[in-house]
């Protein structure tokens, strides 16, 4: 299985850029296609999807995030971070099954 | 607007079965995969199976291969999950989600706890 790996926690300040990483322990790129996606959980809410094939937003979604990347790194940036931005941030890769999320990235105050 | 809708969960013994139904409506159902993805308590998000667009394929992560059976019925746009064998590392908030590229949609969630 492709193994995600994220960092556990970012401290961030209002009106700041947040960074998030997501390395994968193969390439998850074909081609062109970046297969890496991006979702925010909140707190006893179901996950959103952010971001598709690593630099797609999805419906909805305001221009404050993009994402960016290929083949084992990949990036979400939120800029300027807005409070309702506090949540957990996962990637995943649908390069190859069984279909694979990082371990999470809660997002915290500074 | 795309909606879904869990439901089935519970409390279950251990080596019980369980069915989950997830209803979903705003979109024409019989043109996507399905998946179920489930979350255990505090842990992160991981994939269980998913079912194409006309229930001709379907796949399952290891450890529930065998126990759990995806499938759906188009004509009622509801999705299932029947579970069986069930154990305590089962124990998790499962959703349904719409599996194109990604999981563009999901569902609330529906809990289903293994215990004695």
């Amino acid at each position: 299985d492709i193994v995600l790996t994220q960092s556990p926690a970012l401290a961030v300040s209002l009106g700041q850029r947040a960074t998030i990483s997501c390395r994968a322990s193969q390439s998850v790129s074909i081609s062109r296609y970046n297969l890496m996606h991006w979702y925010q959980q909140k707190p006893g809410q179901q996950p959103k999807l952010l971001i598709y094939r690593a630099s797609n937003l999805a419906s909805g979604i305001p221009a404050r995030f993009s994402g960016s990347g290929s083949g084992t790194d990949f990036t979400l940036t939120i800029n300027p971070v807005q409070a309702d931005d506090i949540a957990t941030y996962y990637c995943q890769q649908s390069r190859e099954s069984p279909p694979t999320f990082g371990g999470g990235t809660k997002l915290e105050l500074k | 607007e795309v909606q879904l809708v869990e439901s089935g969960g519970g409390l279950v013994q251990p080596g019980r079965s369980l069915k989950l139904s997830c209803a979903a409506s705003g979109f024409t159902f019989s043109n996507y995969g399905m998946a179920w993805v489930r979350q255990a308590p505090t842990k992160g998000l991981e994939w269980v199976a998913t079912i194409s667009y006309d229930g001709s394929s379907t796949y399952y992560r290891d450890s529930v291969k065998g126990r759990f059976t995806i499938s759906r019925d188009n004509a009622k746009s509801t999705l299932y999950l029947q579970m069986d064998s069930l154990r305590s590392e089962d124990t998790a908030t499962y959703y349904c989600a719409r599996h194109v590229v990604s999981f563009d949609y999901w569902g609330q969630g529906v809990m289903v706890t293994v215990s004695s």
